[in-house]
């Protein structure tokens, strides 16, 4: 099976902060995707990577940097955490350039206070 | 630009009944559709899928989605409620600008009353 692990459960961070979150999948695939999830909102894609230090913005990358080394690792990077930040943030894989499922994480739950 | 609409916020459904969980699409070009779900405290996981072929897939779970192309529709269903599968269910289409994207809607809490 494929497993997609993230660094953190519950992370509580202060205004200003830099926030690091962590992800990691065991299954070589090609696609990583970091997501935040809101109430009434749906997934809103942040950022993806297609390839290792290869990076695409999503629909909402302000205030967020992403970093790919590795193929199985993909960070997620808040510069500077606000709390308008506060969120579910949840990352995936996939394999391929075809229409394949994703993958998913059990999601980080960051506070920013 | 593609986009994937769950006109119900909530959706209550007594076990042992069928329930239905709507999405409707907008898409340019051929349709690639999915369904996920996520239960209390867990990451989303894969139902099922269409890409091409019958218009009724069967997914995990003992869920189907009926795909409609002349309504637009992609409809997930199931002839038996459990009270397990109480949770929050995401359609999502596939951008066609790039083939690993995909657009989520804003979710649909089913929940099955005993």
């Amino acid at each position: 099976d494929v497993k997609v692990t993230q660094s953190s459960r519950y992370l509580v961070k202060r205004t200003g902060e830099k926030v690091f979150l962590e992800c990691v999948q065991d299954m070589d695939h090609e696609n990583m995707f970091w997501y935040r999830q809101d109430p009434g909102l749906g997934l809103r894609l942040i950022y993806f990577s297609y390839d290792v230090k290869m990076k695409e913005k999503g629909d909402i990358p302000e205030g967020y940097s992403v970093s790919r080394e590795k193929k199985e690792r993909f960070s997620l990077i808040l510069e500077s955490a606000s709390t308008n930040q506060t969120s579910m943030y949840l990352c995936a894989s996939s394999k391929g350039q075809l229409a394949y499922e994703q993958y998913f994480g059990p999601g980080t739950r960051l506070t920013v206070t | 630009a593609q986009s994937v609409a769950q006109p119900e916020d909530q959706v209550n459904v007594a076990e042992g009944n069928p329930l239905t969980v709507k999405c409707t699409y907008s898409v340019s070009g051929n349709p690639y559709l999915f369904w996920y779900v996520q239960y209390p405290n867990r990451g989303l996981q894969f139902l099922l899928k269409y890409i091409t072929g019958d218009n009724l897939v069967k997914g995990s779970y003992g869920f189907e989605a009926e795909f409609n192309k002349s309504q637009t529709s992609f409809h997930l269903k199931k002839p038996s409620a459990l009270v397990s599968d109480s949770a929050l269910y995401f359609c999502a289409v596939r951008e066609s600008s790039s083939a690993s994207k995909i657009i989520f809607g804003s979710g649909t809490r089913l929940s099955i009353r005993p």
